[in-house]
């Protein structure tokens, strides 16, 4: 099926330990981001991507590192994992008229310990 | 910098009652999308409702129905004969258009958790 595929979907971390999560688009949309999702919080956007080759921060860019090298891969990267990282992470997309709305991936819930 | 306020953290209502969740919106933008999503104890985020700024027309589909007022910088969302399935968490986000290209996504309510009692 078409859509935002995000992998892994669940992941356990020690502190300091580093990972890559994938987020893969086959609707060739232009804008790619990535949200995390934390209790009561809502969600919030931690790095965005408005074409290839090109990354940009949200508002909670600490800690993380993102790669757009193919206009359908999304990478966010977390070098040394802490515990406040514990989240859902959400990876969307969308083309530049916003009017077509966003696609969701279904998530990756991370546990750093 | 735009901002969603959702004063709702949680609502409970018993089944077949009608429920409105509340979203107040900040912005500078004069063009600017408002929408709605689901998402279910399972976690997935659904996309319920799509609307630009310059249509203020109310919209209803189903049992669900939405009031987008620009003078009181809200869109909110009722939900009428509720049902258990209603049951989620349900996020009012923001989206800022800009002619020029670039984006930087949506902006999201911290969300209302609704629980349908049967």
């Amino acid at each position: 099926n078409a859509g935002v595929t995000q992998t892994p979907k669940f992941r356990v971390l020690k502190t300091g330990q580093s990972m890559t999560l994938l987020c893969a688009q086959d609707m060739n949309h232009e804008y790619m981001y990535w949200y995390r999702q934390d209790p009561g919080m809502g969600l919030r956007l931690i790095h965005y991507s408005v074409g290839e080759g090109t990354t940009a921060k949200g508002e909670v860019p600490d800690g993380y590192n993102v790669s757009r090298l193919k206009k359908q891969n999304f990478l966010l990267g977390l070098e040394s994992a802490a515990p406040s990282q514990t989240s859902v992470y959400f990876c969307a997309s969308s083309y530049p008229d916003r009017n077509y709305g966003y696609t969701f991936g279904s998530g990756t819930r991370l546990t750093v310990v | 910098a735009q901002k969603v306020t959702q004063a709702q953290t949680e609502i409970s209502v018993v089944e077949k009652e009608d429920v409105t969740l509340d979203c107040v919106y900040e912005t500078r933008d004069t063009t600017y999308y408002l929408f709605w999503y689901k998402q279910p104890p399972s976690g997935e985020l659904v996309f319920l409702i799509r609307r630009n700024s310059f249509d203020e027309q109310n919209e209803i589909s189903g049992r669900y129905s939405w009031n987008f007022q620009k003078s009181t910088s809200s869109f909110n969302f009722t939900i009428t004969a509720s049902q258990v399935v209603d049951s989620a968490v349900y996020f009012c986000a923001l989206s800022e258009a800009y002619p020029g290209g670039g984006a930087d996504g949506l902006t999201f309510g911290k969300g209302t958790h609704l629980i349908i009692q049967p």
